[in-house]
């Protein structure tokens, strides 16, 4: 019954790789997101979805492309991996633009 | 540029004792405040949020206070126990959750001693 799931939760691939994370959401938000945590934690967003749109767009590198078949996913795809990209990756949803935020459990990304 | 200035980076507290963490902002546009958990290997979990309208809201052991003029707000977690060992994020937004997305402070790491 995870709120917000995200697989794979780790993922190890080398340097000039594509790879994708998935993000499902059960709880019928309209909003979705991606977040970034550095290794000293820092958290910072990538990518917000609402109803499909994407309204906002952090400057992050046109690698990164979110992707969302429907409103319960928001997957992100990352072209050409650099080990720079190696960070916890967060997907969160939210009910609407005002309430909370519900985020999944993370995906360690580590790029060799 | 930093929009959300959090310290200290780490805190270690008595079981029993007060924990305090405090943050910063400069965007007066902020409204909404919220405070987040994190434990290892986790995602962050929403503890508690302000809106400025009110100068503290208190749920449990966990108490916000926000000073609007000082651009200032902490979290106060009273009678602190061990399991309130964990990452705390303070954070802030324009539009609550929100469609702008959550600025996020960098972070506490707080331990509680047996």
């Amino acid at each position: 019954d995870t709120a917000v799931s995200q697989t794979p939760k780790y993922l190890v691939t080398q340097m000039g790789n594509d790879k994708s994370i998935k993000c499902e959401q059960n709880l019928g938000h309209d909003t979705m997101y991606w977040y970034k945590q550095d290794s000293k934690k820092f958290l910072k967003i990538m990518f917000s979805y609402n109803n499909k749109e994407l309204i906002i767009n952090e400057t992050v590198p046109n690698r990164f492309s979110p992707k969302s078949p429907d409103k319960a996913h928001l997957n992100l795809h990352i072209n050409s991996l650099e080990l720079g990209d190696s960070a916890v990756y967060f997907c969160a949803s939210s009910r609407d633009s005002y309430s909370p935020l519900h985020f999944g459990n993370g995906t360690r990304l580590t790029v060799t | 540029q930093q929009q959300v200035k959090q310290s200290p980076q780490s805190l270690i507290v008595q079981k029993g004792g007060i924990s305090i963490i405090n943050c910063a902002y400069e965007n007066t546009a902020f409204d909404y405040f919220p405070w987040y958990q994190q434990f290892p290997g986790k995602g962050p979990a929403l503890l508690i949020a302000i809106r400025p309208d009110v100068s503290e809201k208190k749920e449990g052991r966990f108490t916000i206070s926000f000073n609007k003029s000082a651009k200032q707000f902490s979290l106060h977690i009273m009678d602190s126990q061990p399991g309130d060992s964990a990452t705390y994020f303070c954070a802030a937004s324009m539009t609550g959750g929100g469609a702008d997305g959550l600025t996020f402070g960098k972070g506490t790491h707080l331990i509680i001693q047996p």
